[in-house]
C-alpha cells in the first residue's frame, strides 16, 4: 500500500503559459501532501507543504503565485506552474503521509521543461 | 552544520559487496528514521522506516539507528547492479517535517 500517483511524467511548454501536475493518493487518504524541487545531482527542496482544504504552507523563497498550490481533497493535491519561464525547468516531486510519524511516500516526478 | 549530514559520494563496488551507508545528524528530537532509494528521472522509494535506536532487516537490507552517535546506516549485502541508485538518508521527529540527506550515488559494477 502507500502508492502516490502524479501525472503527468514530463511536460513540455512555452514560456509564459501554465502548467498543472497532479498528486494522487490512490489507496490512503492523505492528510498533508508535499512539493519538492529537485535539481540534476542535487537533493530534494521543499517548496511548499500542503493541507486538505487550508491554503498551502511556503517554504522561504517559493513565489506562492507562481506555484499555485490547491488540496481541493484527502486523495488529491495539484501544482501549478503560473507564467512558466524557461528557469522553471525542473523535476517537481510530490509526496504524501498518512500523518504525523508516518514516512512521505513519493510520485514518480514531473520533469518540466520550458522552451 | 546541516542537521543531516551524508556523503554525495560517489560510491563503487563490485557486484556481490557489502555496501555501508551512513549518515549523521545532529538533532537529538529526531525519533524516525528513513532511508530511500531514487533512481535516475524517478521519486524516491521508501526501503526502511525504523522508530527509535536499533536494527531493522528486510530481504538484503538492514537499517541500523545508533541514538547516543546520532549515527544511521544502510547495510546492503550482496549486491547487484539494479541497487545502483542514490540513496537518501532521512529523519524526523514525528511531526510532519521531514530532513533529507544530500544523498549517496552508489554504482554497482557487473
Amino acid at each position: 500500500g502507500a502508492v502516490v500517483s502524479q501525472h503527468p511524467s514530463w511536460v513540455i511548454c512555452k514560456s509564459g503559459t501554465s502548467v498543472k501536475i497532479e498528486c494522487r493518493s490512490l489507496d490512503f487518504q492523505a492528510t498533508t501532501m508535499f512539493w519538492y524541487r529537485q535539481f540534476p545531482k542535487q537533493s530534494l527542496m521543499l517548496m511548499a507543504t500542503s493541507n486538505e482544504g487550508s491554503k498551502a504552507t511556503y517554504e522561504q523563497g517559493v513565489e506562492k503565485d507562481k506555484f499555485l498550490i490547491n488540496h481541493a481533497s484527502l486523495t488529491l493535491s495539484t501544482l501549478t506552474v503560473t507564467s512558466a519561464h524557461p528557469e522553471d525547468s525542473s523535476f517537481y516531486i510530490c509526496s504524501a503521509t498518512k500523518g504525523q510519524g508516518s514516512p512521505l511516500h513519493f510520485g514518480n516526478g514531473t520533469r518540466l521543461t520550458v522552451t | 552544520q546541516k542537521e543531516v549530514e551524508q556523503d554525495p559520494g560517489p560510491l563503487s563496488v563490485p557486484e556481490g559487496a557489502i555496501v555501508s551507508l551512513n549518515c549523521t545528524y545532529s538533532n537529538s528530537a529526531f525519533q524516525y528514521f528513513m532511508w530511500y532509494r531514487q533512481y535516475s528521472r524517478k521519486g524516491p522509494e521508501l526501503l526502511m522506516y525504523t522508530y527509535s535506536s536499533g536494527n531493522k532487516e528486510d530481504g538484503r537490507f538492514t537499517a541500523q539507528v545508533d541514538k547516543s552517535s546520532k549515527y544511521i546506516s544502510l547495510f546492503i549485502r550482496d549486491s547487484q547492479p539494479s541497487d545502483s541508485a542514490t540513496y537518501l538518508c532521512a529523519t524526523s521527529s514525528g511531526g510532519f517535517k521531514t530532513i533529507f540527506g544530500a544523498g549517496t550515488r552508489l554504482f554497482v559494477k557487473a
